[in-house]
């Protein structure tokens, strides 16, 4: 079956431009997760949702960065003013619940000029 | 803050050898400890998930085990070859922040 897929895979973009960063999880997993891993450092926790939620945002680093999760499948992080220390690989996993194995897709490397 | 640590940073070693790491975790709250192997550019793939005290678990020559008390747990590689060259990651489950917290991992590199 499918796994979680993440769009796009690579993005490059300018300090200051807005991005959007795209996970589909796997069909029928109510919990999904955004992580973000800087060069050097392990994968680090930005949000989770539970259905339509956000359960649990405390990751996110500063009010330029936002997801949403409309109807329980399709998360989108959304990244305005970018800047050059947003660059690293984010990466997105899904669930059945909260307390089961988390699986991933491959991530989105994001490079900001 | 919930600290969890790999050693080694990185491992270089010869097709051959077998290999372990270190995963140290708090021992406080435990739920689960995991690791997970990650290629570039792939997903990360879940190798072990364990619960137990105690837990020995085994993926071909891959094998882990689990000390909840103090808080380690380690993976062991036998007969390390030139494909099991990857990020080795463990992550920490603690049952009061329903999220993994990752360590930085362990980057192998295993030579033909």
């Amino acid at each position: 079956g499918a796994g979680v897929s993440q769009t796009p895979s690579n993005k490059v973009t300018e300090k200051g431009k807005y991005v959007e960063l795209r996970c589909d999880p796997i069909s029928g997993h109510t919990a999904l997760y955004w992580y973000r891993q800087s060069l050097g450092q392990g994968p680090e926790f930005l949000i989770y949702f539970q259905g339509t939620g956000a359960a649990d945002d405390s990751g996110l680093p500063n009010d330029r960065f936002f997801a949403v999760r409309p109807e329980g499948s399709v998360s989108t992080l959304k990244i305005q003013r970018t800047e050059r220390g947003d660059s690293a690989v984010y990466l997105c996993a899904s669930s059945l619940t909260l307390v089961d194995e988390q699986f991933f897709g491959p991530g989105t490397r994001l490079t900001v000029l | 803050i919930l600290n969890v640590e790999q050693s080694p940073q990185s491992l270089h070693v010869q097709e051959g050898d077998s290999t372990n790491f270190t995963c140290s975790f708090p021992s406080s709250n435990f739920y689960a400890l995991h690791w997970y192997r990650w290629e570039t550019a792939k997903s990360p793939e879940a190798l072990f998930v364990m619960t137990l005290n105690g837990d020995e678990k085994k993926k071909g020559r891959i094998s882990a085990t689990l000390n909840t008390k103090e808080g380690y747990s380690y993976l062991y590689i036998k007969g390390s070859q030139p494909e099991d060259s990857a990020t080795y990651l463990c992550a920490f489950y603690g049952g009061a922040t329903n999220k993994l917290i990752f360590g930085t991992g362990t980057l192998l590199a295993v030579q033909p």
